[in-house]
């Protein structure tokens, strides 16, 4: 069985950064790609980008390029994804996913880690 | 601005039956792109409901269907339930983009 734990809720001022981890247990955690998803209050789901543990490689919407950041740490089978230069629009509940290497499906998804830009 | 669009919302009886409509382009789903589809419960992360289409993973009921054609792509529940109220969204992948991108989002409410 397949579990995705995220770190726990948090708090910043704008101007500064956040990193949510991504903890996995169940499955070939090199095997997978990890992307990470967000939803502001009251929206819709959106992509930020992912990355393929096996080969570090990564891919971000062009909406967060140069303003996240995300890694891994094939040790301790554990995702990042780091957020800088925060402002209020970034408030929202931050999801990350395994990506199925078939048909690119999230099969998977952590609990959420709610991310609160305020001043 | 999402570049699959939903209807914001379908309702049904309990029993009925109700089809939620996933419309994309040539970049994405007309592309040849396989389509996904989640069922988020309010207050909960998103759950898998369909993938590459049309397949349902270990534990989803069979009431829930996936199709895809051409551009647009649909789910349908048959038998609607109490426990179906939720947010349903659809994803693909974009060539134009490079990017995974979801639908704007259906709410089923069960009258």
């Amino acid at each position: 069985q397949v579990q995705l734990v995220q770190s726990g809720a948090e708090v910043k001022k704008p101007g500064s950064s956040v990193k949510v981890s991504c903890r996995t247990s169940g499955g070939t955690f090199s095997n997978y790609a990890i992307s990470w998803v967000r939803q502001a209050p009251g929206q819709g789901l959106e992509w930020m980008g992912g990355i393929i543990p096996m080969f570090g490689t990564t891919n971000y919407a062009q909406k967060f390029q140069g303003r996240v950041t995300i890694t891994t740490d094939e040790s301790t089978s554990t995702g990042y994804m780091e957020v800088s230069s925060l402002r209020s629009e970034d408030t929202a509940v931050y999801y990350c996913a395994r990506v199925s290497p078939a048909s690119e499906e999230f099969d998977s998804w952590g609990q959420g880690t709610l991310v609160t830009v305020s001043s | 601005q999402s570049v699959l669009t939903q209807p914001p919302s379908v309702s049904g009886a309990p029993g009925q039956r109700v089809t939620i409509s996933c419309t994309g382009s040539s970049s994405n789903i007309g592309a040849g792109y396989d389509v996904h589809w989640y069922q988020q419960l309010p207050g909960k992360a998103p759950k898998l409901l369909i993938y590459g289409n049309k397949n349902r993973p270990s534990g989803v009921p069979d009431r829930f269907s996936g199709s895809k054609s051409g551009t647009s792509a649909s789910l349908a529940i048959t038998g609607l339930q109490a426990e179906d109220e939720a947010d349903y969204y659809c994803q693909s992948y974009d060539n134009r983009l490079s990017a995974h991108v979801f639908g704007t989002g259906t709410r089923v409410t069960v009258l």
